[in-house]
C-alpha cells in the first residue's frame, strides 16, 4: 500500500514569516493530495487539494506544489498568522484502494 | 448543509461496557469512512462504506469492533465490550462519489474515554 511521510512533526514560526511542510509518498499512481488542517478538538478540515496533472495550486496564502517524478508534495503558507496555528496533516490517494493515506501531521505554532 | 454530524461528541465509559457512535453523512454523499485518531498511531482508517455496504473493514482492530449503516443518511461503530486502549477520538468523514480523488469531509469527532 501507499506510505506517506511528513516533515516536520512540529513547526514554529514568527507571525508574518512563511511556513513549509513536506511530504513523500511511495505509491506513484497515487493522483490525488489534500491538505487538512485541524484546529483543537474540530476535525481535518480541507484547505487545499492538488491533483496529479497539474504542478502548483495557489490559494490566497496557501500554495501547494507537487513533483511526481520526485514523489513529494509540499505546502506553503505565506504571512502566516496565529489563527494558522494547528495540526496539518497531508493524504495521498488513488492507487490501490479507495482509501486515503495521511501524514502524521505538523503542529504548527505561529507565534504573535 | 450542516457537514458531517456526529454524536455523542463525549463519551465516558467504564471497561467492558458497550459503546455506540454515531453518524449523519452529508446528504447526497455515497461514502462513509471511520477513523480513529491518537497521539501514537495519528488517523487510521476502521472501515468505509459505499451506497450503504462496507467495502473495506481490514482496518478494523478487532471483533469488538463492528459498524452498521442501515441507511444512506446514519451509520454507527460499536465497540463491544470497550477496553482502555480504544480511548481515542473517532471521526466520522463522508464523500460525494468516493472516488480516491474524491474529498472527505470530516466531522468534528467523538472523544471517547474508557475508564
Amino acid at each position: 500500500g501507499e506510505n506517506v511521510e511528513q516533515h516536520p512533526s512540529t513547526l514554529s514560526v514568527q507571525e508574518g514569516d512563511s511556513a513549509v511542510i513536506k511530504c513523500t509518498y511511495s505509491d506513484s499512481a497515487s493522483n490525488y493530495f489534500p491538505w487538512y488542517k485541524q484546529e483543537l478538538g474540530k476535525g481535518p478540515q480541507l484547505i487545499i487539494d492538488i491533483r496529479s496533472n497539474v504542478g502548483e495550486k495557489k490559494d490566497q496564502r496557501i500554495a501547494v506544489t507537487l513533483n511526481k517524478t520526485a514523489k513529494h508534495f509540499s505546502l506553503h503558507i505565506t504571512e502566516t498568522q496565529p489563527e494558522d496555528s494547528a495540526v496539518y496533516f497531508c493524504a495521498a490517494s488513488g492507487g490501490s484502494g479507495n482509501q486515503f493515506y495521511f501524514g502524521t501531521g505538523t503542529s504548527l505554532t505561529v507565534i504573535p | 448543509d450542516a457537514g458531517v454530524i456526529q454524536s455523542p461528541r463525549h463519551e465516558v465509559t467504564e471497561m467492558g461496557q458497550e459503546v455506540t457512535l454515531r453518524c449523519k453523512p452529508i446528504s447526497g454523499h455515497d461514502y462513509l469512512f471511520w477513523y480513529r485518531q491518537t497521539m501514537m498511531r495519528g488517523l487510521e482508517l476502521l472501515i468505509y462504506f459505499n451506497n450503504n455496504v462496507p467495502i473495506d473493514d481490514s482496518g478494523m482492530p478487532e471483533d469488538r469492533f463492528s459498524a452498521k449503516m442501515p441507511n444512506a443518511s446514519f451509520s454507527t461503530l460499536k465497540i463491544q465490550p470497550s477496553e482502555p486502549r480504544d480511548s481515542a477520538v473517532y471521526f466520522c468523514a463522508s464523500s460525494l462519489a468516493g472516488g480516491p480523488s474524491d474529498t472527505q469531509y470530516f466531522g468534528p469527532g467523538t472523544r471517547l474515554t474508557v475508564l
